[in-house]
């Protein structure tokens, strides 16, 4: 199970593009990097699913170099109502999924 | 609408009284797996299941016990809660158990051992 490592906390301010970058050193060959997303007393929610490259939806992207041992998630333009906790997820182990302990992500007006 | 449900969301108890959390969904998922979060801990699996009448231990299992006896229902059970086990509880689901598959969470339960 590749380890992660996440940023504990992020201060941000509206309208500003934030990345908030993952390291997973071990990442296996086919592990993919998923994100999730907690507000407070919410249970986390997916946001982008990616293996290599870059991966963007509606609401963020995912870049991820070629040696794939780090991801960077972009949430462009944020607003307060992006607070919230944020997880990056590489493979699982036996059936077992390995959330740590997230980022935090402070948007102040 | 597709959801993972869990109740009661909010629970008050006290040490050694048995509960049940009940946790159901609505998508056709095989995988079913109950979390609990701790300030400073983040997410932490309990138990997991594969599919029907098959369960297996996650990081924290101690004190909980799990079945899953229909695919829809996974109930967390407590037999003798301890004041330890104050936290918040998450079940979620996701199809299978597998690199691209998502789990879609419950809106959690907070419970309270005094």
């Amino acid at each position: 199970l590749a380890k992660t490592t996440q940023p504990i906390s992020m201060d941000s301010y509206e309208g500003q593009e934030v990345n908030i970058t993952c390291s997973h050193n071990n990442i296996a060959t086919n592990d993919y990097i998923t994100w999730y997303q907690q507000f407070p007393s919410q249970g986390p929610r997916f946001i982008i699913q990616g293996y290599k490259t870059k991966v963007t939806n509606e609401v963020a992207s995912l870049f991820i170099p070629a040696d794939r041992k780090s991801s960077t998630l972009s949430l462009p333009r944020v607003s307060l109502s992006d607070t919230a906790v944020y997880y990056c997820l590489v493979g699982y182990n036996f059936n077992k999924f390995y959330f740590g302990s997230g980022t935090k992500l402070n948007v102040k007006p | 609408e597709a959801q993972v449900t869990q109740n009661p969301r909010y629970l008050i108890t006290v040490t050694g009284k048995k509960l049940t959390v009940t946790c159901s969904q609505n998508m056709n998922h095989e995988y079913m797996s109950w979390y609990r979060q701790d300030p400073g801990l983040g997410l932490r699996q309990i138990y997991y299941s594969m599919n029907v009448e098959v369960t297996d231990k996650g990081d924290v299992p101690e004190g909980y016990k799990v079945s899953r006896k229909e695919k829809r229902n996974f109930p967390l059970i407590l037999e003798s809660p301890s004041p330890n086990q104050t936290s918040l509880y998450f079940c979620a689901s996701s199809l299978m158990v597998g690199n691209t598959d998502t789990q879609y969470f419950g809106p959690g339960t907070r419970l309270t051992v005094l």
